[in-house]
């Protein structure tokens, strides 16, 4: 069956150090998402694209990175973490077009000290 | 733009009574729109989607609901909770802008034996 996974599930690291999420897609979709949830603020959009060696910046995506070399996969890199920066990331993917709806993973909870 | 908000950050009700949880949306066009649900430490699933075709929408796991285009509500009702059904709830809009999600702030279902 055709999934969304994330690594790792839980990471705890360092103020300053660089941290890289990965997320992986087997739907075959072209766009993926980034979010963050924070209590009291829901989902917020970190970055996005829309298919390979494409990206774009979301509402919240100071401190953060992507790159999409390729369909299946879309790692998002802490360039040097902070502590506003401890949250719960999940990744999404989906087809194109407004009308559908975005498959999510299963969250990646970073404590950053 | 579009928006959403979601009327009440927490629901409480007794196993087998209704539920009722309210969003009311806005949008320059005619919108998508969803419900998802995420139960404790796990990731977002769809319940159910609009997109313009019958106006009451039924879901997963006995969810419906109604798009009332004059009241630019969207509310999600079941006719009786589970205990199953206690999870936090997002309301989500679709931006025209190839498949961009904006998210409520969610609701808290809390359900009582």
């Amino acid at each position: 069956d055709a999934e969304i996974t994330q690594s790792p599930r839980h990471k705890i690291t360092e103020t300053g150090r660089q941290v890289t999420l990965a997320c992986h897609q087997t739907w075959n979709h072209n766009n993926m998402f980034w979010y963050r949830q924070d209590l009291g603020h829901g989902l917020r959009l970190i970055h996005y694209s829309y298919g390979v060696q494409d990206t774009n910046k979301g509402e919240v995506s100071d401190g953060y990175s992507v790159s999409r070399s390729n369909t299946e996969d879309l790692p998002l890199t802490l360039e040097s973490a902070a502590s506003s920066q401890t949250s719960v990331y999940f990744c999404a993917s989906s087809y194109t077009s407004s009308y559908n709806e975005q498959f999510f993973g299963p969250g990646t909870r970073l404590t950053v000290l | 733009a579009q928006s959403v908000t979601q009327l009440d950050s927490h629901v409480s009700v007794s196993e087998g009574t209704p539920v009722l949880l309210r969003c009311n949306y806005s949008s320059s066009y005619s919108p998508s729109l969803f419900w998802y649900v995420q139960h404790p430490n796990k990731g977002l699933q769809l319940l159910l989607k609009y997109t313009s075709a019958a106006t009451l929408v039924k879901g997963i796991n006995g969810f419906e609901a109604e798009f009332k285009k004059s009241e630019t509500s969207f509310h999600l009702t079941k006719p009786s909770a589970h205990m199953s059904d206690a999870a936090e709830y997002f309301c989500v809009v679709s931006d025209l802008t190839r498949g961009k999600l904006i998210f409520g702030q969610g609701t808290e279902l809390s359900v009582k034996p």
